[in-house]
């Protein structure tokens, strides 16, 4: 059984603050990782495709690292902005097929 | 372009009647992907296509539900009978370079209550 977690299930923090949360996924047969942003009401887009070891992505103040060889990854926001609240999802894919498989998310709310 | 076009936004049905649900990829897509979110379960792939062709359906909780693309702007997933705990919000997706590389776009969802 193929299985991705999240942690935390949820994070509260004031607006400034910098925060992480973490993806873990099986190590084994990687071939890719997603992060996707949800905000609530509205439908996940997507923040970033990884696929190397070592990877790092950025946006704005949002990145991502991966570490395939451990199984996981982690998703930064510098800065956290009221905008920003929202549930990040991660999706771990095995194959080249292409099957996401979404962890829970964590939800992530921003206080001004 | 107008992004993932998912009709209808909300269907209230009752128990045993059949549910349609549409979905027009974006253009030039050449994956979609149907996807079912609950509390319980979140988001869980259903079924997916590349090229229209069904790729890995093993999503698809029962016989009761039926997915088809019969070409590239275009796919339905059917529900009949449908049942109370097939209630949820459906979301479609495409993404252009298909598998696993690339981003998926999501619709708005359908949000399906059946009484």
């Amino acid at each position: 059984i193929l299985n991705v977690e999240q942690s935390p299930q949820s994070l509260h923090v004031q607006e400034g603050d910098s925060t992480n949360f973490t993806c873990s996924f099986p190590s084994s047969n990687f071939y890719a990782l997603h992060w996707y942003r949800w905000e609530t009401a509205k439908s996940p887009e997507a923040l970033f495709v990884m696929t190397l070891n070592g990877d790092e992505k950025k946006k704005g103040r949002i990145s991502a690292t991966l570490n395939t060889k451990e199984g996981y990854s982690y998703l930064y926001i510098k800065g956290s902005q009221p905008e920003d609240s929202a549930t990040y999802l991660c999706a771990f894919i095995y194959n080249q097929g292409g099957k996401l498989i979404f962890g829970q998310g964590t939800e992530l709310s921003v206080k001004p | 372009d107008a992004g993932v076009i998912q009709s209808p936004r909300h269907e209230v049905t009752e128990m045993g009647q059949e549910v349609t649900l549409r979905c027009k990829p974006i253009s030039g897509h050449n994956s979609l992907f149907w996807y079912r979110q609950t509390m319980m379960r979140g988001l869980e792939l259903l079924i997916y296509f590349n090229n229209n062709v069904p790729i890995d359906d093993s999503g698809m909780p029962e016989d009761r539900f039926s997915a088809k693309m019969p070409n590239a702007s275009f796919s339905t997933l059917k529900i009949q009978p449908s049942e109370p705990r097939d209630s949820a919000v459906y979301f479609c997706a495409s993404s252009l370079s298909g598998g696993a590389l690339g981003e998926q776009f999501f619709g708005p969802g359908t949000r399906l209550t059946v009484l």
